[in-house]
This record gives structure tokens, sequence and C-alpha cells, in this order.
């Protein structure tokens, strides 16, 4: 059973653009969602994370949107460029796995 | 500091053969994680250690199985190899274990 549910599964956007990624999940128990991305031939590296205690988080052209009572969570990214084409993943955790989305393919085009 | 590395990169085995991946956390990295990738199921967690310790086992058949050396340094093996265990596997370090997980470029496992 997928314990955390990620769309869309592929995204194109125009440069400059801005792309938004959603995720749901179901175990209240879940305090960390961290989001990753991952180029091809790569591990996914940390992006952006945030905790059940704060709304939203940006660091530079990437926020986090947290919604605790929808149990939903999303990635925006503003002013998409080429170079941020690739898979985005959202995940859940509540100790020492994560739960990982089935992944978002991003296109930026220029 | 380096990175998690995983060796090898690429490895092509045949149904019923095992197979041993490794895994060098970032140092001074403790937990030590495994994650399987496919295409259809995504990422999967596989299971944990910290301080030679399993701690967290994901739902997987006992073929798969992992251990923790003193350094830290971690191996996964997989025996009676499936065409299904073809996959994507991924290594991920954290200081503890509860904090950000630090993944490795994987190693590539064909089964024919």
């Amino acid at each position: 059973q997928q314990q955390v549910k990620q769309s869309p599964q592929s995204l194109i956007v125009q440069k400059g653009g801005i792309s938004i990624i959603n995720c749901a999940y179901e175990n209240t128990a879940f305090d960390y969602f961290p989001w990753y991305q991952q180029f091809p031939g790569k591990g996914p590296a940390l992006l952006i994370a945030i905790r059940p205690d704060v709304s939203e988080k940006k660091e530079g052209r990437f926020t986090i949107s947290f919604n605790k009572s929808a149990k939903q969570f999303s990635l925006h990214i503003m002013d998409s460029q080429p170079g941020d084409s690739a898979t985005y993943f959202c995940a859940a955790s509540m100790g020492y796995a994560l739960n990982f989305g089935k992944g978002t393919s991003l296109l930026v085009t220029p | 500091k380096a990175g998690v590395t995983q060796t090898p990169r690429y490895l092509i085995k045949t149904r019923g053969q095992q197979v041993t991946l490794s895994c060098s956390p970032i140092s001074g990295h403790r937990s030590v994680s495994w994650y399987q990738q496919t295409p259809g199921q995504g990422l999967q967690f596989l299971f944990e250690y910290f301080s030679e310790t399993q701690r967290n086992k994901g739902n997987f058949p006992g073929r798969f199985s992992g251990r923790q050396f003193s350094n830290s340094r971690s191996e996964m093996n997989v025996s009676t190899l499936e065409l299904g265990d073809s996959a994507l596997y991924l290594c991920a370090s954290s200081l503890q274990g509860r904090d950000t997980q630090y993944f490795g470029p994987g190693t590539r496992l064909t089964v024919l």
C-alpha cells in the first residue's frame, strides 16, 4: 500500500514558470517530509524538508507548503529553469524509513 | 567530505545466483539505509542499520539481507536472484537515522 501519493506523474513547464507537485499521506504519525531531486544516473539528493509544526518553508526558488489538517504537502518551484528538469520525489517518515511517492518527471522547456 | 559511495556501480547476474553490494557512508555517519528503486514500485525501503544492528526492516523477503561493520560500512546481500530483483539499489547514510539521509549513486543490478 502506497503510503504517500504523488501527483502529477509528469509535468511540462515553460522556463520562468511555476512548477507545482502535490503529495498526500494517510499516516498522521509522519513527522518529517522531505523532497528529493534525482537526475538520470544519480541518486536522489535532498532538496528541502519540512516538519509539521510549520506550514511553509522556502529555500531559494523552492517552497514547501504543508497542510496538516488535509494531510497534504506540495513543492513549488518558482522561475523554473531547464536545469530543474529531473524527477522529484516527496517522502514522509516517522522514524528511520523514508516512504516515497512514485515521483514526478519534470521537464522545463526553454 | 566525500559522499556516499557504492560499489559496484553495475552488476549483471543470472537467476538463482547471489549478489553482494557494498556501501561506504559519509564519514561520521553511523546510520545506513538501503532502498530498492524500480520503475513500477518506485523507491522502497529495505532496511536500516545503526551501530552494526538492524533497527528497521521493510517488507521484503528473507532473500534480502544486510549487515553493517564497525566502521559503519554496510553490505546487502540478495540470494537466489529472481528477474524481479533487477533494480537500482540505493544506499543512504545519516548521522543518527532520524535526520537527513544522503544517497549514494546506486548499484544497477540486472538479473538475466
